[in-house]
């Protein structure tokens, strides 16, 4: 299957500080990238969709001025945690779509990135 | 009503055994099913997808998608302790594809 990386894997801050995280599709080209996020034991919540050469579209409750992304070419969408704190603490997974056209549509998963605000 | 419906579980059972994991969808007009396998701590991992009405084989797994009712489920077959997991399933919905929708996911327990 494709393969999609996640930068960093891991990072702790302090609050405050803005934290920034690359997802790349490493053997395909993804026109749309999705960032989720993932409390212990709950499920994946989506939090945008990441189109490549236009403005992300954000899920209802997800501040856009919060979570800044850009998605600036066909392997690469970044997501930046602004004044990040406690409370922002969670599992961010991206996700890129890899379109072959007609039924071949998958969604793969980057490996994540933890994200510890002190 | 949610789009796409899992039992939460937890499912158990026992090694060598076979899983049903059972997965309902609201839209009709739903193009493509997924099943992704979660471990504690990591991101999801595809196992396989369907498109078509029937079953469909990879190994243990088998995939099956009933679209006149509405359901697609997955059987793991030979049970093992490694796929102690959560079990995502995701609809694609639309014509081009656009919107996923995930499951909450069923947590398995494979007990040796």
């Amino acid at each position: 299957g494709a393969v999609v990386s996640q930068h960093p894997s891991r990072v702790i801050c302090k609050s405050g500080t803005s934290v920034k995280i690359e997802c790349r599709s490493l053997d395909f080209q993804a026109t749309t990238m999705f960032w989720y996020r993932q409390f212990p034991k709950q499920s994946l919540m989506l939090m945008a969709t990441s189109n490549e050469g236009s403005k992300a579209t954000y899920e209802q409750g997800v501040e856009k001025d919060k979570f800044l992304i850009n998605h600036a070419s066909l392997t690469l969408s970044t997501l930046t945690v602004t004044s990040a704190h406690p409370e922002d603490s969670s599992f961010y997974i991206c996700s890129a779509r890899d379109w072959g056209g007609g039924s071949s549509d998958t969604q793969y998963f980057g490996p994540g990135t933890r994200l510890t605000v002190l | 009503q949610k789009e796409v419906e899992q039992n939460s579980g937890p499912l158990s059972v026992p090694e060598g055994a076979i899983a049903s994991l059972n997965c309902t969808y609201s839209d009709r007009g739903s193009q493509s099913f997924f099943w992704y396998r979660q471990y504690s701590g990591k991101s999801p991992e595809l196992i396989m997808f369907i498109y078509s009405n029937g079953d469909k084989e990879d190994g243990r797994f088998t995939a099956q998608l009933n679209k006149a009712s509405q359901y697609v489920s997955l059987l793991i077959r030979d049970s093992q302790p490694s796929d102690s997991a959560t079990y995502l399933c995701a609809v694609n919905i639309g014509v081009n594809g656009n919107q996923f929708y995930f499951g909450t996911g069923t947590s398995l327990t494979v007990i040796p």
